[in-house]
């Protein structure tokens, strides 16, 4: 599978609910990402968390990373319609690489109101 | 201040043509990325620019595929004779600095490629 796989592939909610989605990958990281993207353009940069820490918050978002099952979680609480999107995971590899942003093929978040 | 920009956002172009993309980075951005995303894919790196130098091309699907940047600001994504595998959306991305130690990258709106 991919580095930075996301899953499940899609996910339908009712507004109000929250939402989880998963995040694997491989190979060692310094840093992983998430970002959502509407309607397959640009994306959006939502939350950073570093490979030293272990969860982070930001706004009605939160981030957890497991460096030693190599998996990260996004939990999106409240939700709104509004927040119906694709939502990727992206890492960049620890040592000469790092500039390189590795995606999964994302996953597909439908909140209906 | 003005983020990313792409253009055009939409492309057409008949197979075998040439077409080239253009990204406008944030200015004072020294890092400059292209990636590509097909239809239900993620993003796929193709090259990135620190400065205007690109220091790793590996990502260029083929020789078909080239990119420069000028001043160490516009980059422009030229692909030649173009194939209908072609037709995706190709994402520009700039940073402060090479890698994600000098911040996130910040993405452009991307320009849609078809090739009928």
């Amino acid at each position: 599978s991919q580095q930075g796989e996301e899953d499940p592939q899609a996910l339908s909610i009712q507004e109000g609910e929250n939402a989880t989605m998963n995040c694997s990958y491989k190979t060692s990281i310094n840093n992983l990402q998430w970002y959502r993207q509407n309607s397959g353009r640009g994306l959006v940069h939502l939350i950073l968390i570093r490979s030293n820490e272990r969860e982070k918050h930001s706004g009605r978002l939160r981030v957890t990373l497991d460096t030693s099952k190599k998996s990260s979680s996004l939990l999106i609480t409240a939700s709104r319609a509004a927040d119906t999107a694709s939502y990727f995971c992206a890492t960049d590899a620890s040592g000469g690489s790092n500039y390189k942003l590795t995606f999964g093929k994302g996953t597909l978040l439908t909140v209906n109101p | 201040g003005a983020g990313v920009s792409q253009s055009p956002s939409n492309k057409v172009t008949e197979k075998g043509k040439d077409v080239e993309l253009r990204c406008d980075p944030i200015s004072g951005h020294t890092a400059l990325y292209w990636y590509r995303q097909s239809l239900g894919q993620g993003l796929e790196f193709l090259i990135y620019f620190q400065g205007n130098s690109a220091p790793d091309k590996s990502g260029l699907p083929s020789d078909r595929f080239s990119a420069e940047r000028t001043g160490g600001s516009v980059s422009t994504l030229t692909i030649q004779r173009t194939q209908q595998e072609d037709s995706a959306v190709y994402l520009c991305a700039s940073s402060l600095a090479l890698g994600l130690a000098g911040g996130r990258q910040y993405f452009g709106p991307g320009t849609r490629l078809t090739v009928t």
